[in-house]
């Protein structure tokens, strides 16, 4: 079957830095996402890898292995504003189906 | 502004009760899509449409249904509303189905009582 793992929750510090892993099994590859969610709210894009290695975009970055089917989103320089569940996603790439994780619940104290 | 509007964004029913959840999208994305969000679980897709009139079943789409007569409108429809389908919907669309990212409406709570 078709499975994404990542953890429930975390807890981070302020102005520290995090690292949310997400690890899939899935019968095609076509690219991962992450999202964003603060509670009650619509999921927002962060980021998109397709191939190996780590993309950054400003506080975020997010690092890909296919060989591996692992993932991490690095967040820097924590802000308050970060306590949101990040979700990871997958493309499967028989039919571009997106496979969607569970969801990571960050908390941030200061 | 480029959106999703979708709408109401909380709703309470009975069981049985028809209910209809608008989607309509400005940036004349040609794929749209309904999920469901349960707590503990990923996105769940319901129905999906590719362009207008194409629209197929996602992972979960018993007891609901979708129409695609315009490109920017897609509306969820419950004929026989039951309560295992509470739950937060969100309405997605993207420029196609290989696109990079999915734009969300603001979602809707359903509760069937």
């Amino acid at each position: 079957g078709q499975n994404i793992d990542q953890p429930t929750e975390m807890t981070a510090t302020e102005g520290a830095i995090v690292q949310i892993n997400c690890t899939y099994q899935t019968s095609g590859f076509n690219g991962l996402f992450w999202y964003q969610q603060h509670a009650g709210e619509a999921p927002t894009f962060l980021s998109y890898n397709v191939l190996d290695g780590l993309e950054e975009k400003g506080r975020f970055s997010s690092f890909l292995s296919r060989s591996k089917g692992y993932s991490y989103l690095l967040l820097k320089e924590l802000q308050m504003k970060d306590s949101a569940s990040y979700l990871c996603a997958v493309r499967g790439r028989s039919n571009y189906q997106l496979i969607w994780g569970a969801g990571t619940k960050l908390i941030i104290k200061p | 502004e480029a959106q999703v509007t979708q709408n109401p964004r909380y709703l309470i029913t009975v069981t049985g009760k028809k209910l209809t959840v608008t989607c309509s999208q400005n940036m004349n994305h040609e794929y749209m899509s309904w999920y469901r969000q349960d707590p503990g679980l990923g996105l769940r897709q319901i129905y999906y449409s590719m362009n207008v009139e194409v629209t197929d079943k996602g992972d979960v789409p018993e007891g609901y249904k979708v129409s695609r007569k315009e490109k920017r409108n897609f509306p969820l429809i419950l004929e026989s509303p039951s309560p295992n389908q509470t739950s937060l919907y969100f309405c997605a669309s993207s420029r196609d189905r290989g696109g990079e990212k999915l734009f969300f409406g603001s979602g809707t709570q359903l509760s069937v009582l």
